[in-house]
């Protein structure tokens, strides 16, 4: 059964940081690209960042290019987003999602599991 | 990037009134867009892929169709665990962006 349970979430101060991680479990995960998608309170779901299966390539929304680092550690099933420069507009749940494929880019994906999320609150 | 318009933000329908939700592309995706369903505090689930390939699992009652830059997802009769936000996807190009949503409320 694919699991992926995310973590790291929680109140930071503007301006801080913050990482996030997603363990995923019941399949191959390097073999899958990976997405963190998040949702404002109250808002729609907002696309954020992606990466390979390898993780050789990776893709930023422009709300978080240049301050949010996606990454992950296929050895250790993990996928990562480390936030910085942290607003109050990033006040989010923050989901991570399996993709169809080995990479985001490909047009045929869609995301069929999720994790339940985790709520990072930027606060001054 | 290309931007997703949902229409309508929000609607009313009765149990088992047929619902129709539409999509358009800021340009052309072909087939490739997606349908979920979120409701409150859970993550979305996948609906329809491909504009119109049923999730495995997911009732026949829901169906989407369209390609280029109209897509629809019509609900065929309603029933009370559908009450939902629903979101459409493209996937033609990353970003992977997401329609603003469409909240389908009791009348």
């Amino acid at each position: 059964e694919v699991q992926l349970v995310e973590s790291g979430g929680g109140l930071v101060q503007t301006g801080g940081s913050l990482r996030l991680s997603c363990a995923a479990s019941g399949f191959t995960f390097s073999s899958y690209a990976m997405t963190w998608v998040r949702q404002a309170p109250g808002k729609g779901l907002e696309w954020v960042s992606a990466i390979s299966g390898s993780g050789g390539s990776t893709f930023y929304a422009d709300s978080v290019k240049g301050r949010f680092t996606i990454s992950r550690d296929n050895s250790k099933n993990t996928l990562y987003l480390q936030m910085n420069s942290l607003r109050a507009e990033d006040t989010a749940v923050y989901y991570c999602a399996k993709d169809l494929g080995q990479y985001y880019y490909d047009s045929s994906g869609y995301y069929h599991y999720w994790g339940q999320g985790t709520l990072v609150t930027v606060s001054s | 990037d290309i931007q997703m318009t949902q229409s309508p933000s929000s609607l009313s329908a009765s149990v088992g009134d047929r619902v129709t939700i539409t999509c358009r592309a800021s340009q052309s995706i072909s087939s490739y867009l997606n349908w979920y369903q979120q409701k409150p505090g859970k993550a979305p689930k996948l609906l329809i892929y491909a504009a119109s390939s049923l999730q495995s699992g997911v009732p026949s009652r829901f169906s989407g169709s369209g390609s280029g830059t109209d897509f629809t997802l019509t609900i065929s009769s309603l029933q009370p665990e559908d009450f939902a936000t629903f979101y459409c996807q493209q996937s033609y190009s990353a970003p992977r962006t997401f329609g603003q949503g469409t909240k389908v409320e009791i009348k």
